[in-house]
């Protein structure tokens, strides 16, 4: 459901690694997910999307899993690198145009060189 | 094309005065959120608006706050009487019609004296 007042989980990877990121969703009948990055006094910036109907898309040293029977969505991040350091949020959307898009509560990921 | 303009990028108010937070959409963009976020924590849904029009506000509180998004101009979000526990930064979205992808403002940090 919407975003509560916790701290930021965290994770840190090193420099070159593959960093997967988790994400437990409420709704299930939302129908279209996506993963926001935000980097410190920036707004959020889109990575990646997908609808229910798939269980994984690829993107360009990323991709997203969808698993609709736990709710559970993850964004693996390849061959990690130090501009990856930010923090990432899931958000979920109905299949309505009404319907708001509800973000969850993020990873902050941190990047050893 | 430029991206999501809002402003002011910081804003400083004492209790009791009013705040407001002008949001510009993408060109061609119809659609309009207002998030809310406070330091290492996720972005809080407050209101979706189409041109004239208010699809969502279930995140808004139910006084002092308000939002239009008129024919012509920017989205206004308007803090009357703020406290201090309004402190925060919020962001604006939009999106096209039927689209679900955000883009993100770079954010208008309130803070309250």
């Amino acid at each position: 459901g919407e975003s509560v007042g916790l701290h930021l989980p965290t994770l840190s990877v090193q420099e070159g690694d593959n960093s997967i990121i988790n994400c437990a969703y409420s709704n299930s009948a939302s129908d279209y997910f996506i993963w926001y990055k935000q980097e410190s006094g920036k707004g959020p910036q889109f990575i990646i999307d997908i609808r229910s109907n798939m269980d994984k898309r690829q993107g360009q040293r990323v991709t997203v899993l969808l698993n609709k029977t736990v709710k559970h969505l993850s964004l693996q991040i390849a061959a990690t690198q130090p501009g990856d350091s930010a923090v990432y949020f899931c958000a979920e959307k109905g299949w309505t145009s009404y319907d708001k898009v509800i973000f969850g509560p993020g990873t902050s990921l941190s990047v050893i060189p | 094309n430029a991206g999501v303009m809002q402003n002011p990028r910081h804003l400083v108010r004492r209790r009791g005065q009013e705040a407001r937070l002008r949001c510009s959409p993408m060109k061609g963009h119809s659609h309009v959120y207002w998030y809310r976020q406070l330091p290492e924590e996720g972005l809080k849904f407050m209101v979706y608006l189409q041109k004239e029009n208010i699809i969502d506000e279930s995140g808004m509180p139910k006084e002092r706050f308000s939002a239009e998004f008129p024919k012509e101009g920017p989205s206004i979000l308007r803090i009357q009487q703020v406290v201090r526990g309004d402190s925060a930064a919020y962001f604006c979205a939009s999106s096209q019609v039927n689209n679900e992808k955000l883009f993100f403002g770079s954010g208008t940090q309130l803070s309250v004296l």
